[in-house]
């Protein structure tokens, strides 16, 4: 696609279920980012990806949360049990190398009720 | 460990004028990026301006300009001839040039557009 590719835009769900958000990059791009923007406030790191290499999963708020991806292609970043303090913005980038900016999806709003 | 301050909450400008919102960061690499990005109230972060910190020449995108200056690590933003749609928030980012790197930004700076 022309951009990066975010779905859903909106999840409204319970507290104590589990959600899945879906990130698609661009294609041929090698780095994933997902990071969390609560509202009113800045990005924070979550999970970086990098073609093969371990991901970095330093920024993970706690082991409720998990991302996976598929070689170069699709990332999915999973919230197990989720609570309110969950309620955010997830954003997901993606860069074509090291010389070169990441670019952002529209990002997903979750609202834990 | 590296980190990006912008100090400025949130700034107001007049239209048509021009401002300037600050960003600082600490690092003990020498070859990084510094990026502003701009997030509307559609939330899409947008990449405004990149700079290069090998490079001397400050970056210019048409009406949006830095003054990098390395040896302080002050990497700030000027929105000359301000328009209503420049009001967003405005975000300051770091990367290392290493690939393995992630994106680092500040808290971001609210910019205010009066008519």
């Amino acid at each position: 696609g022309a951009g990066v590719s975010q779905s859903p835009s909106n999840k409204v769900t319970e507290k104590g279920k589990d959600v899945e958000l879906r990130c698609d990059p661009i294609s041929g791009h090698t780095a994933l980012y997902w990071y969390r923007q609560r509202l009113g406030q800045g990005l924070e790191f979550l999970i970086y990806f990098q073609g093969n290499s371990a991901p970095d999963k330093s920024g993970l708020p706690s082991d409720r949360f998990s991302a996976e991806r598929t070689g170069e292609s699709v990332s999915t970043l999973t919230i197990q049990r989720t609570q309110q303090e969950d309620s955010a913005v997830y954003l997901c980038a993606s860069r074509k190398d090291r010389n070169t900016e990441a670019f952002f999806g529209q990002g997903t709003r979750l609202t834990v009720v | 460990a590296q980190t990006v301050t912008q100090s400025q909450p949130e700034m107001s400008v007049q239209e048509a004028e021009t401002v300037t919102l600050s960003c600082t960061y600490d690092t003990s690499e020498s070859d990084y990026y510094l990026f502003w990005y701009k997030q509307p109230p559609s939330r899409q972060m947008i990449l405004v301006i990149r700079q290069e910190a090998y490079k001397q020449q400050n970056a210019t995108e048409n009406r949006f300009s830095v003054n990098f200056q390395k040896a302080a690590k002050s990497f700030s933003l000027k929105i000359s001839d301000s328009q209503l749609g420049d009001a967003a928030m405005y975000f300051c980012a770091y990367r290392r040039r290493d690939s393995s790197y992630k994106l680092i930004f500040g808290s971001g700076t609210r910019l205010l557009v009066r008519p």
